[in-house]
């Protein structure tokens, strides 16, 4: 059975950088695409970032261009996401998803890792 | 990309049937058949439902089923049970490595 664990979130000061990670088990992360949502305090989910496959194709929504990066490492079986110039707009639970069936959907979750941009 | 519009809420009661509405564009939902359907518990991961408009995941109740027309797409939920309480969010690809989502409904079982 697929299991996605996130960790890596904390408090952080405005302008300030955090690497969340999502570990894969029960799955060999290869041509899975694999995406983070967010969802801030009372609000929806946003779509953040998206690895779409072996060749190491990366979107990224608007609001985090420039300042997020997504990466996977196949060896550890992580998804990563490095953020940086965080924002308080950036304070969201941070889920990791995996597709299966497409590329615009996910099949399985992790809990989510809480990141809250303050000073 | 502008957010997909669900209604903030929806209820019925144990047995009936709900629809959730999510309304797009012709530039996400109306241009792609790649809608779908999350339930989301408190302190829990997103659940999927439904994927490609209307089809349903392994493990998932036939009590949910989804359909689209034109920007609309459609979430049905039958048979209404306690543990359906939850709120949803529907996603659609916009196209450009692009995905979107609905700001969510929040239903309610009376």
């Amino acid at each position: 059975q697929v299991h996605l664990v996130e960790s890596g979130g904390g408090v952080v000061q405005p302008g300030g950088s955090l690497r969340l990670s999502c570990a894969a088990s029960g799955i060999t992360l290869s041509t899975n695409g694999m995406h983070w949502v967010r969802q801030a305090p009372g609000r929806g989910l946003e779509w953040v970032a998206f690895f779409r496959d072996s060749g190491g194709n990366k979107y990224y929504a608007d609001s985090v261009k420039g300042r997020f990066t997504i990466a996977k490492d196949s060896s550890k079986n992580t998804l990563y996401l490095q953020m940086s110039s965080l924002r308080s707009e950036d304070t969201a639970v941070y889920y990791c998803g995996i597709t299966n069936y497409d590329f615009w959907s996910c099949y399985e979750w992790g809990q989510g890792t809480l990141v809250t941009v303050s000073s | 990309q502008s957010a997909l519009t669900q209604p903030p809420s929806a209820s019925g009661s144990p047995g009936q049937s709900v629809t959730i509405s999510c309304t797009g564009t012709s530039s996400d939902v109306g241009d792609y058949n790649y809608v779908s359907w999350y339930q989301l518990h408190p302190g829990k991961g997103p659940k999927l439902m439904i994927y490609e408009v209307t089809k349903r995941p392994s493990g998932v109740p036939d009590r949910f089923s989804g359909s689209k027309s034109g920007n609309t797409a459609s979430l049905t939920v039958s048979g209404l049970q306690a543990d359906d309480e939850a709120d949803y969010y529907c996603s659609s690809y916009a196209g450009s490595n692009n995905l979107v989502f609905g700001g969510g409904t929040k239903l309610t079982v009376l």
